[in-house]
């Protein structure tokens, strides 16, 4: 059973440009999570998806920042107009059914996005 | 508030049981206590979770207070390779899970 799987490893893109970082969830999973980790500071929450919903979004920035999860295919997380700041790890989670609380949410190994 | 507290940092002897504590003294009766570990810059790596009962797996145990209010993770037998950072961690009300700043684990050759 494969893990979950998230491409491109490394992404590069110069300022302005878009970035667009996939995550295919476990099988069987239908929640998926996204989170960034900027250099030596801890994981924060992004964005909760459950097919074709977005559950809660609280942890989005407001602009440029924009999350998918459709009923075929991986969750795609967008970043529009790329700024240095931006440069971070994005890694997604997957999980069964959260709202017993007894699944835990499975990681991929992330995109790690750098701007120039 | 899904707050825990966890040490920053701790060390152990390679071969030597590695016990991490965290302080979850706001828990809820349903909400369960997860531990997660992030070796150098993969993602993290799922360990254990319990509710009320003591678990164990093939990784780790985990031993949680009567109270509810602690728990301890507990690797057997360090290795070099469990060097890692540990999260001790509730799932909140909107069924997220919230990073704290996790007990740094250095494992001693």
């Amino acid at each position: 059973n494969a893990g979950v799987m998230q491409n491109p490893r490394h992404l590069v893109r110069r300022r302005g440009q878009e970035a667009r970082l996939r995550c295919s969830p476990m099988k069987g999973h239908s929640h998926v999570y996204w989170y960034r980790q900027l250099p030596e500071e801890g994981l924060k929450f992004m964005v909760y998806l459950q097919k074709e919903n977005i559950i809660d979004e609280s942890g989005m920035p407001k602009e440029r920042f924009s999350a998918e999860f459709p009923k075929e295919g991986p969750s795609i997380l967008r970043i529009q107009q790329v700024v240095r700041g931006d440069s971070a790890a994005y890694f997604c989670a997957s999980s069964t059914n959260v709202r017993d609380r007894d699944s835990p949410l499975h990681f991929g190994n992330g995109t790690r996005l750098t701007v120039t | 508030d899904a707050k825990t507290t966890q040490p920053p940092s701790m060390d152990c002897a390679e071969g030597r049981a590695a016990n991490l504590p965290c302080n979850h003294s706001t828990i809820s009766g349903n909400e369960y206590v997860y531990w997660y570990r992030q070796i150098h810059s993969q993602g993290p790596q799922y360990i254990i979770h319990g509710l009320k009962n003591n678990e164990t797996n093939e990784m780790a145990s985990l031993i949680i207070t009567e109270d509810r209010k602690s728990s301890t993770l507990i690797l057997p037998h360090a290795t070099l390779r469990d060097t890692a950072v540990y999260y001790c961690i509730r799932m909140d009300s909107s069924y997220k899970l919230i990073f704290g700043s996790g007990t740094r684990l250095l494992v001693r050759p």
